[in-house]
């Protein structure tokens, strides 16, 4: 089966501009992931969706950060406008669900460099 | 959220077998332990979970200890591919979970 999709996987922007990141979900996973990974650290999670609608989003700076699912398939992750610390790896996982056996599988990620 | 505690690094030698400790200690009844690995410029993949009883598949092994305080993961016979950062997770209902920094493995050859 094919994988979780992202692009672009790179990506270099100076600060105060917008970026968005896409995200594509294997067929027919509910659950959708993404997480920001700084360079040294693990992945935290910035939200999460069931279907369509927002199950976390506890960790999302919503002041400058934005995140749909439109249709519950494929997503988009805004940041809008950027900072020097927004400098990462975006990553997106998918799920079939919430349930505490459920698999998380990961695209390859976008690497953000803010300038 | 429930946290796991791991070593920052461990070395191994290639073809040597490789336990990966992890501690969570406030985890609770329901939640399952899974595993992940990421090699290098990749995103993480999924290793192995498990609930109360070890687990095996064809990538590790998987020791839970009968408290479920702690767990261990095993490599049975370490290869240079083996080489990643490793991170021991709890799930918890709602796919809630939290990644700690990992343990990064080397292997030497």
């Amino acid at each position: 089966e094919a994988g979780v999709a992202q692009s672009p996987r790179y990506k270099i922007i100076e600060k105060r501009q917008s970026v968005a990141f896409w995200c594509n979900p294997i067929s027919g996973h509910a659950t959708l992931y993404w997480y920001q990974q700084i360079l040294g650290q693990g992945p935290k999670l910035l939200i999460q969706f069931q279907n369509n609608g927002v199950v976390d989003d506890s960790q999302l700076p919503k002041d400058r950060f934005s995140a749909e699912r439109l249709k519950g398939v494929d997503s988009t992750l805004k940041i809008q406008p950027a900072k020097l610390e927004d400098s990462a790896v975006y990553l997106c996982a998918s799920s079939w669900g919430e349930g505490r056996t459920d698999t998380q599988y990961f695209g390859p990620g976008t690497r953000l460099t803010v300038l | 959220d429930a946290k796991t505690t791991q070593p920052n690094s461990m070395e191994s030698n290639e073809e040597e077998p490789v336990h990966l400790p992890c501690n969570h200690s406030t985890i609770s009844g329901t939640d399952y332990i899974h595993w992940y690995r990421q090699l290098p410029s990749q995103g993480p993949e999924y290793v192995i979970h498990g609930l109360t009883s070890n687990v095996n598949n064809r990538m590790a092994s998987l020791a839970i200890a009968e408290d479920r305080k702690s767990s261990t993961l095993i490599l049975h016979r370490a290869t240079l591919r083996d080489a990643a950062v490793y991170y021991c997770i709890l799930r918890l209902n709602a796919g809630k979970s939290t990644f700690g920094d990992g343990t990064t493995l080397t292997v030497k050859p």
